[in-house]
C-alpha cells in the first residue's frame, strides 16, 4: 500500500464547477500536510498548507480528517487555469530512513473544460 | 532573486556514463534536496542536506552521491548512469525540513539509452 494514495484522475469538469479531491495517508504520526500544484512539464508550487481546523484560500478550502486519514481539497468555481495536477503531500515518521520526511503522493489531474 | 535554478534542463547519457546535475539557490534556504520524479509515482526523496557539509540519504539513495560545500549549491552526481535512471530530476530549497514551503527549480529531463 503506497504511504500516501491519490486518485489519479483525471477529472474533468466544466467550467465554473466545484470541484474535490481526496488524499489518504497509511501513518497515523503524520504531522504536516500540503497541497502543492503542478503544471504539465513544470516543477510542483506550493498552494496551501492543510490545518487540522481546515483552512480556505480565496476558492480552495482544504480539510483535514485525522481519524479516517485522509486531507481533501474542494475548489470552487472552476477556473480554466486551474487544470493541473495536484499534489497531496504528507510529513511523517520513515521507518526506511529513521527520519522525518516529505512524502508526496502521485497526484490529481484537473481539466477544466470551456 | 532567481530562486532555485537547475542545469541542464535535459540530457542524453549512454549507459555507464556519468553526469553531475546543478543545482543553486539564493535565498540562504538551509534544507536542499533532490527529487526524481517518474510516471504514476510521487516525487521521490534521494538525498538531502541540512546545511553546508552535511548530507544524508533519502528513500531513493543509490547510484547517486551529493555534497554541500557550499549553502547555495547542491549538485547530484550520477556515477554510471542506467535505464532505470531515466527521470525527471528536481531540486528544492526550504528554511528547513519540516512544515516550511519547499521551492522547487524547474527540472532536469533525463533519458538514458
Amino acid at each position: 500500500r503506497k504511504e500516501v494514495e491519490q486518485d489519479p484522475g483525471p477529472f474533468n469538469v466544466p467550467e465554473g464547477a466545484t470541484v474535490a479531491f481526496n488524499c489518504t495517508y497509511s501513518n497515523s504520526a503524520s504531522q504536516s500536510f500540503f497541497w502543492y500544484r503542478q503544471d504539465c512539464r513544470k516543477e510542483p508550487k506550493l498552494l496551501m498548507s492543510v490545518y487540522s481546523s481546515g483552512n480556505e484560500d480565496g476558492r480552495f478550502t482544504a480539510q483535514l480528517n485525522r481519524a479516517s486519514q485522509y486531507i481533501s481539497l474542494l475548489i470552487r468555481d472552476s477556473k480554466l487555469s486551474d487544470s493541473a495536477t495536484y499534489l497531496c503531500v504528507v510529513n511523517f515518521y520513515r521507518m526506511d530512513t529513521g527520519r522525518r520526511a516529505l512524502t508526496f503522493g502521485s497526484g490529481t489531474r484537473l481539466q477544466v473544460q470551456p | 532573486n532567481a530562486g532555485v535554478t537547475q542545469t541542464p534542463k535535459f540530457q542524453v547519457l549512454k549507459t555507464g556514463q556519468s553526469m553531475t546535475l546543478q543545482c543553486a539557490q539564493d535565498m540562504n534556504h538551509e534544507y536542499m534536496s533532490w527529487y526524481r520524479q517518474d510516471p504514476g509515482m510521487g516525487l521521490r526523496l534521494i538525498h538531502y542536506s541540512v546545511g553546508a557539509g552535511i548530507t544524508d540519504q533519502g528513500e531513493v539513495p543509490n547510484g547517486y552521491n551529493v555534497s554541500r560545500s557550499t549553502t547555495e549549491d547542491f549538485p547530484l552526481r550520477l556515477l554510471s548512469a542506467a535505464p532505470s535512471q531515466t527521470s525527471v530530476y528536481f531540486c528544492a530549497s526550504s528554511y528547513n525540513r519540516e512544515g516550511y514551503e519547499q521551492y522547487f527549480g524547474p527540472g532536469t529531463r533525463l533519458t538514458v539509452t
